[in-house]
């Protein structure tokens, strides 16, 4: 089955830690994303790779990092730097067909920072 | 900077009405995409509309674009409580490359 995980569905951290969050993709997609989601609120885009071993800062960057080695593979860590880490953490990724960027998302990572 | 601005943001309905859900967006794009969100869930995608005048359905809702007047609207017909959800529209502008911007999103509530 095609698709993409992310791991773990639930994260617990103490503040001041680093954290990463892992997104696989098997869907061959050369694209792939990372948003937050705070309750309530609509997507914000972190980072985004659109191939390998290249990636852009999207609209709230700071205190995240990110690594592009494989295609299928799209980490995302959350540095001590971020101020406000707690929040739901989507992970997508897109192939151009036909004219289309149809973004297909993981399942997510809730991760709580206390 | 392009923008994306959806209407109403919070939608009350009873069952078996129909009402119309806006999305607005400011640069010239001809590629929309609409997706559903359930509480605690990830995105599912719903529709893709990639020209002028393109209009998908898909049991209950049916979306459409208007791409001179930067507008895609998402219909629903006849609403049951299984559409309650929160929807976005997100819209793929030509010089954004890859990237998508989303509306602030839908949180539609069908009540009995």
């Amino acid at each position: 089955d095609g698709g993409i995980t992310q791991s773990p569905k639930y994260l617990f951290r103490k503040e001041g830690q680093n954290v990463t969050l892992s997104c696989e993709q098997n869907l061959n997609h050369d694209a792939m994303y990372w948003y937050r989601q705070d309750p309530g609120q609509g997507l914000r885009l972190i980072y985004y790779s659109q191939i390998v071993n290249d990636f852009q800062k999207g609209d709230i960057a700071e205190g995240y990092s990110v690594s592009r080695e494989k295609k299928e593979s799209f980490p995302l860590t959350v540095t001590s730097a971020q101020k406000n880490p707690t929040a739901f953490y989507l992970c997508a990724s897109s192939i151009r067909e036909t004219g289309s960027y149809e973004q297909y998302f993981g399942p997510g990572t809730r991760l709580t920072v206390t | 900077e392009l923008k994306v601005e959806q209407n109403p943001l919070f939608l009350s309905m009873q069952e078996g009405k129909n009402y119309t859900i806006y999305c607005n967006y400011s640069t010239t794009s001809d590629r929309l995409y609409w997706y559903r969100q359930d509480p605690g869930k990830s995105l599912e995608s719903l529709f893709v509309l990639l020209s002028n005048g393109a209009v998908k359905q898909e049991g209950r809702l049916m979306a459409s674009l208007d791409t001179k007047a930067r507008l895609s609207t998402l219909h629903i017909t006849a609403a049951v409580h299984d559409l309650s959800a929160t929807y976005f529209c997100a819209v793929d502008g030509e010089t954004s490359g890859s990237r998508l911007t989303f509306g602030e999103g839908t949180q539609l509530t069908v009540n009995p």
